[in-house]
């Protein structure tokens, strides 16, 4: 069964610092997401990340994905407050649009 | 270009009734996801529907189910409802030709409370 595990589960930073935010997941698989979600909100869709390798930057915020060590990172550079949401990471099972995802990481920034 | 619309947005239930819970996926999306989002299980899938056949299940008891009708549109039912069910119920559609891939697109969610 695959397992998404995402790490730190809660992450309070100041401005202007930088941090990476982790995500592990059981098995194979070359299709890995990132989403926002805001309280009382949807989610909002950051980043596809579909080979080994892959890296997409949108901002402060910049996503990879290793296929080979089964590990995707979200790093936020220069944090600023509207930062401040639910990321989440979810993995696609097989190309079957069926996500699991991650616990998410609650991302809170501080002036 | 409308985003996916689900409704309503917020539904009150007692334990023991059923209810149906509706997704209008966007234009040209012929998959639809269903998931379920608690604070102690996170985010979870229920099921997926792709020309009005579903083509995933999670794992969740068949009190839940769900179908899609010809416009793409889906319906998920929960009957016999328990206080577990208390949840955000969100839909995601997304074109489902799996190919190269596209992200799901998710809705502002049904927020279903049991009393």
């Amino acid at each position: 069964e695959l397992k998404v595990e995402q790490n730190p589960l809660f992450l309070s930073m100041q401005e202007g610092k930088n941090y990476t935010i982790y995500c592990n997941y059981s098995t194979t698989s070359d299709r890995l997401y990132w989403y926002r979600q805001d309280p009382g909100k949807s989610l909002e869709s950051l980043f596809v990340l579909l080979s080994n390798g892959a890296v997409k930057q949108e901002g402060r915020l910049m996503a990879s994905l290793d296929t080979k060590a089964r590990l995707s990172t979200l790093h936020i550079t220069a944090a600023v407050h509207d930062l401040s949401a639910t990321y989440f990471c979810a993995v696609d099972m097989n190309n079957t649009d069926k996500l699991i995802f991650g616990t998410g990481t609650r991302l809170q920034v501080f002036p | 270009k409308a985003g996916v619309t689900q409704t309503p947005r917020y539904l009150i239930k007692t334990r023991g009734q059923q209810v149906t819970l509706s997704c209008s996926p966007i234009s040209g999306h012929r998959s639809v996801s269903w998931y379920q989002q608690t604070p102690g299980q996170g985010l979870q899938f229920l099921f997926e529907y792709f020309s009005e056949t579903q083509r995933n299940k999670g794992n969740f008891p068949g009190r839940f189910s769900g179908r899609q009708f010809s416009n793409s549109r889906s319906e998920m039912n929960v009957s016999t409802l328990e206080l577990g069910d208390s949840a955000l119920y969100l839909c995601a559609s997304s074109l489902g030709a799996r190919g190269p891939g596209q992200p799901q697109h998710f809705g502002d969610g049904t927020r279903l409370s049991i009393l």
